[in-house]
């Protein structure tokens, strides 16, 4: 079975340009999520999807980010205008649809390492 | 917001030594996970834990849930190279809620 897959693998901007990483979940599963990846840190959750739905955004700076995931399978996360502190590894995560103990595992992609000059 | 305080920083062993890692948090957690990232990867789940108390094997590594659900500690018995990596401990304050990270243990071992 295909894991997450993600693309580019890596980005080199100059600040004030937009970027773009794609993301494909493992099939079948319902939640998506991004994270954003600091040198030296765990990854911080970005924005979580239950299907089509944005069900958990409070982390995502709206000035600069969006994100979407049309049709509930595959997602796209935008950064526009990129700044220098936005570099960091972008990764994507997917699951299935939460079971009675409200846990089930996260699969991560390999990330996108974005560099903003 | 909830943070998760990882301890060491850093490690670099002997192979076949034994590792021991852990996580506190000034909050309680419902579930603690512990993952592996290697260089240019995503983190691998390891070991996932659901009860206070809860002693967890996966072969080389076992995992507790502390009692007061404030931590939880990973060992590895008897290191090998392969074992390299960052490990992170996550944790999870209510069901369906999201997870939070630590910043991470870096593992070195010395063949």
């Amino acid at each position: 079975e295909a894991g997450v897959v993600q693309s580019p693998r890596y980005k080199i901007i100059e600040k004030k340009q937009p970027v773009a990483f794609w993301c494909n979940p493992i099939s079948g599963h319902n939640t998506l999520y991004w994270y954003r990846q600091n040198l030296g840190q765990g990854p911080e959750l970005l924005i979580r999807y239950e299907n089509e739905e944005a069900v958990d955004d409070s982390q995502l700076p709206k000035d600069r980010f969006s994100a979407e995931r049309l049709k509930g399978v595959d997602s796209t996360l935008k950064i526009q205008p990129a700044e220098l502190g936005d570099s960091a590894v972008y990764l994507c995560a997917s699951e299935t649809a939460r079971g009675l103990a409200g846990v089930n595992e996260q699969f991560f992609g390999p990330g996108t390492r974005l560099t903003v000059l | 917001g909830q943070q998760l305080n990882q301890s060491p920083q850093s490690m670099f062993i002997q192979e076949g030594e034994d590792v021991s890692m852990n996580c506190t948090s000034s909050s309680i957690f419902n579930t603690w996970l512990w993952y592996k990232q290697d260089p240019g990867e995503g983190p691998v789940l390891l070991i996932a834990l659901y009860k206070a108390g809860e002693l967890t094997s996966n072969g080389r590594l076992t995992a507790q849930f502390g009692i007061t659900r404030k931590d939880s500690f990973l060992n590895i018995s008897a290191s090998i190279p392969s074992d390299v990596g960052i490990y992170f401990c996550a944790g999870m304050p209510g069901y369906g809620n999201k997870l939070v990270f630590g910043a991470g243990t870096i593992l070195r071992v010395k063949s």
